[in-house]
């Protein structure tokens, strides 16, 4: 088990431009989770997965932003046209229905700079 | 509406010093509660968590949180605070009417430990 990995750690980029960001679960968890999290706030719910279906997308999801996990097993995060306010940690969690209580595992985040 | 509050962005304490940090819910049923702790530039780490079994949860490194019904409680104690201890801690609760699978943050509480 090595626990929820994410990468890059951290990227920076200019307004405008794409960018993509990798979870790998832990192998045996099927739910996957995406946080944002801005400076001095708690994270805020993005969007979660059972397997490869997308069951719940926050209205902070907006169109600029689309997750995949299109074999259920790690997930990407795209973000469009980037903007600053998008700057964050992006958290991703996993965690295993019936174990554990559904109790969520992070890993340690990348964060977005967008200049 | 349901939510979670943590009273408290910061506390300081002396190194030795009973730590106190709090966390109240709303909601009209029991939730599942957890604590995470997040050092700087890093992802959340579980430090404990309350799935309707006992009401007094022992976690790591000394943390011990007590479920309190009547006062919709869920305040994160240790006796004696510890230098490595200075972190953000965030309070979590996830609620019935989403499976308990989506979890609302608190705003988070800095810890501070002087010598």
């Amino acid at each position: 088990d090595t626990g929820v990995s994410q990468n890059p750690r951290h990227k920076i980029t200019k307004r405008g431009q794409n960018v993509t960001f990798r979870c790998d679960p832990i192998s045996e968890h099927n739910r996957l989770y995406w946080y944002r999290q801005t400076l001095g706030q708690g994270p805020e719910f993005l969007t979660y997965f059972q397997n490869e279906a997308q069951l719940e997308k926050s209205r902070l999801l907006s169109d600029r932003f689309s997750a995949e996990r299109p074999k259920g097993s790690f997930s990407t995060l795209e973000i469009q046209r980037t903007e600053q306010g998008d700057s964050a940690m992006y958290l991703c969690a996993s965690s295993q229905p019936g174990q554990d209580r559904d109790t969520q595992y992070f890993g340690p985040g990348t964060r977005l700079t967008v200049l | 509406a349901q939510s979670v509050t943590q009273l408290g962005s910061h506390v300081s304490v002396s190194e030795g010093a009973l730590v106190l940090l709090r966390c109240n819910y709303s909601s009209s049923v029991p939730p599942y509660l957890f604590w995470y702790v997040q050092y700087p530039n890093q992802g959340l780490q579980l430090l404990l968590k309350y799935t309707s079994a006992a009401t007094l949860v022992k976690g790591i490194n000394g943390f011990e949180a007590e479920f309190k019904k009547s006062e919709t409680s869920f305040h994160l104690t240790k006796p004696s605070a510890h230098m490595s201890d200075a972190a953000e801690y965030f309070c979590a609760v996830s609620f019935q009417n989403t499976g308990f699978q989506k979890l609302v943050f608190g705003t988070g509480t800095r810890l501070l430990v002087s010598p």
